[in-house]
Order: structure tokens, then C-alpha cells, then sequence
């Protein structure tokens, strides 16, 4: 089936850690996304990647970082500069993300993390 | 930068009832999503809608864009329908960046 794959579900991070989460997509989309949603709020960007070796900073990308190598994969790393990570986090794709294209996003099903 | 307003923020019916849900919008937008958060996260893209109205079984959206605003209905709501619905906007000067709502929580009784 086509989707979108994150790993783990669950994940706990100890003080000072780095962890990474994982997106893959089978879609054969160029732009991959990843969200921050804290409880009861909306999502916000973290860090966006339009094509491959190319990514660009969202509203929240202190403490953040990510790679985007494969076309099909877009891992986030939690850096131990992220002081508050708990939270639920979402990956997304869409075709294209270009002014003519339409940016329908799809999700993967969430990384949820806590701080031991 | 844009900003977008979803209402009611809660909102409880019972099984059968129809509801409306409302996005407003500062600016002009290129691009406006609803989606469906169920109980465990998993998000669901409903309606890509940045004008005009559409239909999908029960559920419908219209986007008036002159007035900045769009509306979901939801007709003969069943518990499944139960969840948080998202607006998001991608204004005209948001480089492809989808601005989100704070969504609007239903619950369906049975």
C-alpha cells in the first residue's frame, strides 16, 4: 500500500539525548513536512523539504535538524538544544509544493515523544 | 502573517445531528485544507477547497474567498465522525507553508 510510514510510535528521550525520528514515503512525493502539535493546539512547521538535499527552516526549527538524502525519506533529529520536546509529531507529503501545484498534504500516523 | 480562526472550538451532538463548522481567514489564500484528527492522531485530508463547494457523501465544504472564510457541514453526524477538524490555509506570501487553525473539537454521542 502507498503511504506514508513513521517509526516509532512511541519514544522517550533522556536529558541531554539526541533522537532521531523516522519518515519514509512510498508516494513518490517531492515535498516532505514535519509538524509539531502540543495538546489541544493545531500543528506547526518545523522544517520543510520542497526536493532532495534541499530543506528550509519552518516557524519552530530551534532545536531541531533534518537531512533529506532520499527522495523517499525525511528523518527529524531531537537535539538536546530542544529543551520542551514533548510532543506529538507528524510527517507529511505532497506531490509538489510549487505556486501552480496543489500542496495536498498527507500524513503518516505520529511520533509521539516524552522526556524521561 | 496569516492567521487563521476556527469555531466553535468545542462543540457535542448527538448521533444524527448535523453541524457546521466555520474557518475565517485574514488574507488571501491559495490554498485551504479541512482535515479530520481521529481519537488517535491519525490526520485525514477531507476537502482541498481554496474556492467554489464540494461534496463527499455526508460531509461538505464551501470557500467563499472574497470573504475569507469556509464552512464544513457535516449531515447525519454518526460517533466515527467524533475528533478534531482542522482548517489550513497557505496564503499567497507563505511559501508553500500551510498555516493551521486550533480546530474545532466534536464529540458525537450515541
Amino acid at each position: 500500500d502507498g503511504g506514508i510510514t513513521q517509526s516509532p510510535k512511541y519514544l522517550f528521550r533522556k536529558e541531554g539525548q539526541n533522537v532521531t525520528l523516522s519518515c519514509e514515503q512510498n508516494l513518490n512525493h517531492d515535498a516532505m513536512y514535519w509538524y509539531r502539535q502540543d495538546p489541544g493546539q493545531g500543528l506547526r512547521l518545523i522544517y520543510y523539504s520542497q526536493i532532495v538535499n534541499d530543506f528550509q527552516k519552518g516557524d519552530i526549527a530551534e532545536g531541531y535538524s533534518v537531512s533529506r538524502e532520499k527522495k523517499e525519506s525525511f528523518p527529524l533529529t531531537v537535539t538536546s538544544a530542544q529543551k520542551n520536546p514533548t510532543a506529538f509529531y507528524l510527517c507529511a507529503s505532497s506531490r509538489s509544493s510549487g505556486i501552480l501545484a496543489k500542496n495536498i498534504q498527507y500524513f503518516g500516523a505520529g511520533t509521539r515523544l516524552s522526556v524521561l | 502573517g496569516i492567521q487563521v480562526e476556527q469555531s466553535p472550538p468545542d462543540l457535542i451532538l448527538q448521533e444524527g445531528a448535523n453541524s457546521t463548522l466555520r474557518c475565517n481567514f485574514s488574507d488571501s489564500v491559495n490554498n485551504l485544507q479541512w482535515f479530520h484528527q481521529n481519537p488517535w492522531g491519525q490526520l485525514i485530508n477531507l476537502f482541498y477547497i481554496p474556492s467554489g463547494t464540494k461534496q463527499n457523501g455526508r460531509l461538505s465544504a464551501t470557500t467563499v474567498a472574497t470573504e475569507r472564510y469556509s464552512l464544513l457541514y457535516i449531515s447525519s453526524s454518526q460517533t466515527t465522525d467524533s475528533g478534531v477538524y482542522f482548517c489550513a490555509v497557505e496564503g499567497e506570501d507563505s511559501n508553500y507553508q500551510l498555516i493551521w487553525g486550533a480546530g474545532t473539537k466534536l464529540i458525537i454521542k450515541p
